[in-house]
């Protein structure tokens, strides 16, 4: 079955610096990438997502990039805000359409 | 529009005891998913309901976990005889059965076993 897993597990940044968030996964059936944020008390949200016939995709301050050959996608957080510290969590939607998540990344953004 | 909805948001409960744990989705989505979260952990899989098809059970930790979705809606998360080590957040989550559409979480149950 379909294995994700996410670099690092913890990031600490200065607020306004990037962010870089890098996942790999093992399944070439896997088509269909998320990305979720997790703050404390709270349910992941969606924040960006990516199928597989796309390479990158833009929305502000997020992108996410993928790269099929080599089965890895990062999410990237430009000019970071104290309010995006978070867990972040990179998923893969495997062929029996089910979504394998990483284990998460916990992104402190310093003021 | 509403989101996906868990009750109750805690709950504590005695070594031994039956826990239910209820999620009603999104209203329109087929398919329905149930999480793990341990404490400072990641997201285990435990059950998967799609449809009028038979649930994908094989998260499910031990016969002590047992799920059930009534008319394709509300479903509920059921653990027998809990123990000390069933003590996390339960999420669920809900989405379209289509190709690549994301899941809607709730913002789960948190579990504590004594």
């Amino acid at each position: 079955g379909e294995n994700v897993e996410q670099h690092p597990s913890t990031l600490s940044v200065q607020e306004g610096d990037s962010a870089v968030i890098k996942c790999t996964y093992s399944d070439s059936a896997s088509n269909y990438f998320p990305w979720y944020k997790q703050e404390l008390g709270k349910g992941p949200q969606l924040i960006i997502d990516i199928r597989s016939n796309v390479g990158e995709k833009k929305d502000q301050r997020i992108a996410v990039t993928l790269n099929k050959t080599a089965k890895h996608f990062s999410l990237h957080i430009t000019e970071t805000q104290p309010e995006d510290s978070a867990v972040y969590f990179c998923a893969a939607l495997d062929y029996g359409q089910n979504f394998v998540f990483g284990p998460g990344t916990r992104l402190s953004v310093l003021p | 529009g509403a989101g996906v909805s868990q009750s109750p948001s805690n709950k504590v409960t005695e070594k031994g005891k039956d826990v239910e744990l209820r999620c009603d989705p999104i209203s329109g989505h087929t398919a329905l998913y149930w999480y793990r979260q341990s404490l400072g952990q990641g997201l285990e899989f435990l059950i998967y309901f799609q449809g009028n098809s038979a649930p994908d059970k094989s998260g499910l930790p031990s016969d002590r976990f047992s799920a059930e979705r009534t008319g394709g809606s509300v479903s509920t998360l059921t653990i027998q005889r809990t123990q000390q080590e069933d003590s996390a957040v339960y999420l669920c989550a809900s989405n379209y059965e289509t190709v690549n559409s994301p899941l809607h979480f709730g913002n789960g149950t948190r579990l504590t076993v004594t």
